[in-house]
């Protein structure tokens, strides 16, 4: 079965910090793969994707997220974490020549002042 | 404004009363989906639409309808709800020109209670 695992469900990181919240996926061929963020009471934010090409992807609010195919991940990333980064983070892929989306289960992200 | 809406907000109901919730776009996109969060289980895609009368069933379609008739919405029908549909519901929809990559603008959510 297709599926997307995020195998954290919250990660704590100091303010200022670096950040990875982590993703793999098992879907057949050559997935999308995104990023979202859901703030409280909100819905998701798109953040990031993959399509193809450069395995480093940039996204917004500095976020950015690297392709590993071998590995079958696809980590979410920041150089320096800001409270204001506290949020659930989901991944998501589109697997190849499918129009559903499936997503990980999120990943609570909680940045310590 | 870009944006997706959904109608209601908040919705407390009765097992088996009918109800729909509604969804609209106003960016011309083609492609449309419903899903619903759980806590611990993410969120789950029920139905989706790539276009006008195109509808598909998603992971968790049972106890569910939709239609596509406009490009603009794409209701979400409970005909009989139960209370394990009691959940936060979210409509999004994306570009289905986007190079194919579908990345999604969501609705603000809404919360369904069914007793």
């Amino acid at each position: 079965a297709q599926s997307v695992a995020q195998p954290e469900d919250q990660v704590n990181v100091a303010e200022g910090n670096p950040l990875t919240v982590k993703c793999t996926y098992s879907v057949s061929g050559n997935p999308y793969l995104f990023w979202y963020v859901q703030y409280p009471n909100r819905g998701l934010q798109f953040l990031l994707k993959y399509i193809t090409g450069d395995n480093l992807v940039k996204g917004s609010y500095g976020f950015e997220a690297e392709f590993n195919k071998s590995q079958t991940s696809f980590h979410l990333k920041k150089p320096s974490a800001l409270v204001s980064d506290s949020a659930l983070y989901f991944c998501a892929v589109r697997p190849y020549r499918d129009d559903k989306i499936i997503f990980g289960k999120g990943t609570r992200l909680h940045i310590l002042p | 404004e870009a944006q997706v809406t959904q109608n209601p907000r908040y919705l407390i109901t009765v097992t088996g009363k009918k109800l729909t919730v509604t969804c609209s776009q106003n960016m011309n996109h083609e492609y449309m989906s419903w899903y619903r969060q759980d806590p611990g289980l993410g969120l789950r895609q029920i139905y989706y639409s790539m276009n006008v009368e195109v509808t598909d069933k998603g992971d968790v379609p049972e106890g569910y309808k939709v239609s596509r008739k406009e490009k603009r919405n794409f209701p979400l029908i409970l005909e009989s709800p139960s209370p394990n549909q009691t959940s936060l519901y979210f409509c999004a929809s994306s570009s289905r020109l986007a190079g194919g990559s579908y990345e999604q603008y969501f609705g603000p959510g809404t919360r369904l209670t069914v007793t």
